[in-house]
């Protein structure tokens, strides 16, 4: 069946402007996570949601940064007032079991 | 905190080498650790996983054994093809935990 899909897969935007990230899990996973990879590092956990509740926000690195699944499937990152230190691949992970199954990413650059 | 340590590259090799990417971790309890691939331009892919000491997990060639009094999940393959010319991720997750620690990556590059 498909994986999970990410759109847009690279966003530049300017310094102080809105984004939004938009993730689309395996059908049926109930728990999704968001995390943030800076260039040459390793995936950093954002939040996490099982079905539509935001059990975990805590690594959301500022409140610019909001996240939301209203219908437990699709789910949306937003980044307000963008900045450069946002510029990073934003990853999404449906779940199954003790495996995270990965999105080919969103690349995203402030300007 | 949790926390995982791999070996920096990049790791250069010719094809049919053997290969060992080190990773160590520092976990309470009994973590499950992973490792994924990253190739260029692609997600995150799970290539293996193990999820209690002494499990060999094992996919494609490659092999990690979960070793619980060294805290090590080091990645090994017996000869290396081009095409495994990617990034290497080791991952743990706590178990009382749900999301993935990362190590840093160490990319790989297999010559002809």
């Amino acid at each position: 069946g498909a994986g999970v899909s990410q759109s847009p897969r690279y966003k530049v935007a300017k310094r102080g402007q809105d984004v939004a990230l938009r993730c689309d899990p395996i059908s049926g996973h109930v728990s999704l996570f968001w995390y943030q990879q800076a260039l040459g590092q390793g995936p950093e956990f954002l939040t996490y949601f099982q079905n539509e509740a935001q059990l975990d926000k805590s690594g959301l690195p500022s409140d610019r940064f909001f996240a939301e699944r209203p219908e437990g499937s699709v789910s949306t990152l937003k980044i307000q007032r963008t900045q450069q230190e946002d510029s990073a691949v934003y990853l999404c992970a449906s779940v199954s079991g003790p495996t995270q199954y990965f999105g080919p990413g969103t690349r995203l650059t402030v300007l | 905190g949790d926390s995982v340590t791999q070996m920096e590259g990049p790791v250069t090799l010719s094809e049919e080498a053997f290969l060992t990417i080190n990773c160590t971790y520092t976990a309470t309890g009994y973590p499950s650790l992973f490792w994924y691939v990253q190739y260029p331009g692609e997600g995150l892919q799970l290539l293996l996983k193990a999820t209690k000491a002494d499990d060999k997990g094992s996919n494609k060639g490659f092999e990690a054994t979960y070793r619980k009094e060294t805290t090590s999940f080091h990645l090994e393959k017996g000869s290396v093809q081009v095409s495994d010319s990617a990034v290497y991720f080791c991952a743990l997750r706590g178990d009382s935990s749900y999301k993935l620690i990362f190590g840093s990556g160490t990319r790989l590059l297999v010559r002809p």
